[in-house]
């Protein structure tokens, strides 16, 4: 079954301070890993498409990496309008097979808050 | 350009109660899909369409139904609502259904009492 674990649940961050969110998953064949943010009362936003390990991507402040096992969003010197909820899903390839073939599952998310 | 749209916003249901949620794109996208978001639970997915004229379940279909109308536009029926269904729902699409990212709506809260 694939799995999408992130981390940490809530991240409060000041204004400037740079960090990282985790994501960590398993899945048969990955075909795709996809980044969202989201804000209070709206629908996912899409941020970052990453296919293969080794591959980044960068939007902004924002930059997106991939390994075997895990993606991580880095963010540079945050501002209070990066504040959101972040996730992350995995799109099972097609050696997933049966039900799971190109189903996106997404993880719990990580609350960004980033305080001026 | 709209992208995706809801409709509607907000629905209070009583218990056995039906309603259809819709969903439309103007993207020209073949891939619209249904998911439910619940607190501590992530987005799940209950029913997607792969292209015009295919259905498939998701993770939670139980309790739901769906219609692919036309190439724009993807409902989703409760035929009797629960407190169980009690969620935000957000319909989205894909250009394609590997590989493409999805653009969700922005979303329709329904409670059911």
């Amino acid at each position: 079954e694939d799995q999408v674990t992130q981390s940490p649940e809530a991240l409060r961050l000041q204004e400037g301070e740079s960090s990282s969110l985790n994501c960590s998953y398993t899945v048969s064949g990955l075909r795709g890993l996809f980044w969202y943010r989201q804000d209070p009362g709206k629908g996912p936003e899409f941020l970052f498409t990453l296919y293969s390990a080794g591959e980044e991507k960068e939007k902004e402040r924002l930059k997106a990496t991939l390994t075997k096992k895990e993606s991580f969003l880095h963010i540079t010197a945050p501002k209070p309008e990066d504040s959101a909820t972040y996730l992350c899903a995995v799109q099972a390839g097609a050696n997933a097979g049966g039900t799971s073939y190109g189903k996106l599952t997404f993880g719990q998310g990580t609350i960004l808050t980033v305080h001026p | 350009n709209a992208g995706v749209t809801q409709t509607p916003k907000f629905q209070v249901l009583k218990t056995g109660q039906s309603m259809t949620l819709q969903c439309a794109q103007d993207m020209n996208h073949n891939s619209m899909y249904w998911y439910r978001q619940d607190p501590g639970m992530g987005l799940r997915l209950i029913y997607y369409s792969a292209s015009e004229g295919t259905t498939d379940k998701g993770e939670v279909p139980n309790g739901y139904n769906v219609s692919r109308l036309n190439k724009r536009e993807f409902s989703l029926r409760l035929e009797s609502a629960a407190p169980s269904q009690t969620s935000v729902y957000f319909c989205a699409s894909s250009e394609l259904y590997l590989g493409n990212e999805q653009f969700f709506g922005p979303g329709t809260r329904l409670t059911v009492l």
